[in-house]
């Protein structure tokens, strides 16, 4: 299975942008890449995916590199609410879903 | 949006008692449900993947004895920890998918967690 990288841990500040990074550099040709995040004591939910070009939707932005092998998910005015463990991962034709160890978002105020 | 029901959200057991652990889809056929395990601090790890009407499938080292799943519709499925034990304590979440995919997100539900005494 194609692996994900992704920091530790990351800090921001209320109300500034996050670029939370990911490297993939195993990807296949048809992999998605997905972002889910992780409130304590709750079950993953879903922020954003793509294939090739850059996505955007009402909670973040998903900037995917032109040769695949690394994307950014963008939260543009982290909130308080926005603290949580993101995670990045592949998701390939056979549809299992794996997760890495995530990037665990601090956000101060 | 699609939404998975999870049910208990928290249960405690004596040890050797068995404990099942159901997933809903609300509103969509889940071909596939996906369940997982989750340890303080650590991520998730999949137990195993159920497509309605087969087998389970189950990761390496998931004794499919110990750990009985069942996808008997397309909306419901089933995990029950036979003769838990502490270290069967853990926090349980299940996923489903519709039909369309890679290019599909996948919906989870809140979790259960199950504490061993």
């Amino acid at each position: 299975d194609a692996k994900t990288t992704q920091p530790n841990s990351m800090e921001s500040n209320e109300e500034e942008p996050v670029h939370l990074p990911c490297n993939h550099s195993t990807i296949s040709g048809t992999d998605y890449i997905h972002w889910y995040r992780q409130l304590p004591s709750q079950g993953p939910e879903y922020v954003i995916h793509g294939l090739t070009s850059n996505v955007n939707n009402r909670m973040a932005s998903l900037a995917i590199a032109e040769d695949r092998k690394s994307s950014t998910l963008i939260l543009h005015r982290a909130t308080l609410r926005d603290a949580a463990v993101y995670y990045c991962i592949l998701r390939a034709h056979n549809n299992d879903m794996r997760f890495g160890a995530g990037t665990r978002l601090t956000v101060k105020p | 949006g699609a939404v998975v029901s999870q049910h208990p959200s928290w249960v405690i057991c004596k040890s050797g008692t068995s404990v099942k652990i159901e997933c809903r889809s609300l509103d969509f056929q889940a071909t596939t449900m996906f369940w997982y395990r989750q340890f303080p601090k650590q991520s998730l790890m999949l137990m195993a993947t159920s497509n309605e009407g087969s087998k389970a499938t189950y990761e390496q080292g998931v004794e499919k004895d110990k750990f009985l799943i069942n996808h008997a519709s397309l909306t419901l499925s089933t995990l029950t920890v036979t003769s838990a034990h502490p270290e069967d304590s853990s926090f349980y979440i299940c996923s489903a998918r519709g039909i369309l995919g890679a290019n599909e997100k996948l919906f989870f539900g809140s979790g259960t967690q199950l504490s061993v005494l």
